[in-house]
């Protein structure tokens, strides 16, 4: 069955510092790659996603992602966090055209 | 132009009733899909619903069924609730005939369903 696993439930970071949240995939077929994020008391709002082409997208706010096929992974990276990026990060996989299987989320802190 | 939208915000209801949640998508968008997200959970899919059909499904019970409109908008049913279907459910839609890409998917507000 297809899953999508996030590394960290928390990471508490810093304003201006770097972040990178880890999410792996497993499935072996052609797969369309999202990140989404869920500000405090908002609904989800799509990140960036990854189709086709470069492996590296870019997305709104500063964010990008990196598809590596080879590791099955989609790492959301920014390399200067601020306190608005304060949010619930969720890495999602369709694989089946229809449904999303989604991580179980990073709830990201940023102290100012 | 009107996102996803969601009724009720917040419902309450006992042990053994039934609920009918409701979604209207974003303009344009012909499909819909129905998501549960638990307390620190991802959400998880629930089905699916295109040209009136229940396209694809989750693994949930046949408690939770669903229905799509001639105007694409959607509803969810739960019968016999369980006190483990307190969650947020959530509504995506999609523009599949419009795109070809029924993946990108817009979220709704969600509409938080506590059972006692």
């Amino acid at each position: 069955a297809q899953s999508v696993s996030q590394h960290n439930h928390h990471v508490i970071l810093s304003e201006a510092a770097s972040l990178e949240l880890g999410c792996n995939y497993s499935y072996g077929g052609t797969v369309n790659l999202f990140w989404y994020v869920q500000y405090p008391g908002q609904h989800l709002q799509l990140l960036l996603k990854y189709f086709s082409g470069d492996p590296l997208v870019k997305g709104i706010k500063g964010f990008e992602a990196e598809f590596i096929k080879s590791k099955f992974s989609f790492n959301l990276r920014k390399p200067s966090v601020q306190w608005s990026d304060t949010a619930e990060y969720f890495c999602a996989v369709n694989a089946q055209g229809g449904k999303l299987i989604f991580g179980q989320g990073t709830e990201l802190s940023v102290k100012p | 132009d009107a996102g996803v939208t969601q009724s009720p915000t917040h419902l309450i209801k006992t042990r053994g009733q039934q609920v009918t949640l409701r979604c209207s998508p974003k303009s344009g968008h012909d499909t819909v899909s129905w998501y549960q997200q638990a307390l620190g959970q991802g959400p998880q899919f629930i089905f699916q619903y295109y040209e009136e059909e229940e396209r694809q499904r989750g693994n949930f019970p046949d408690r939770f069924s669903g229905h799509q409109f001639p105007n694409y908008s959607s509803e969810l049913n739960v019968n016999a609730l369980l006190l483990g279907d307190s969650a947020l459910y959530l509504c995506a839609s999609s523009g599949l005939r419009t795109s070809g890409r029924g993946d990108e998917q817009f979220f709704g507000p969600g509409t938080r369903l506590t059972v006692l």
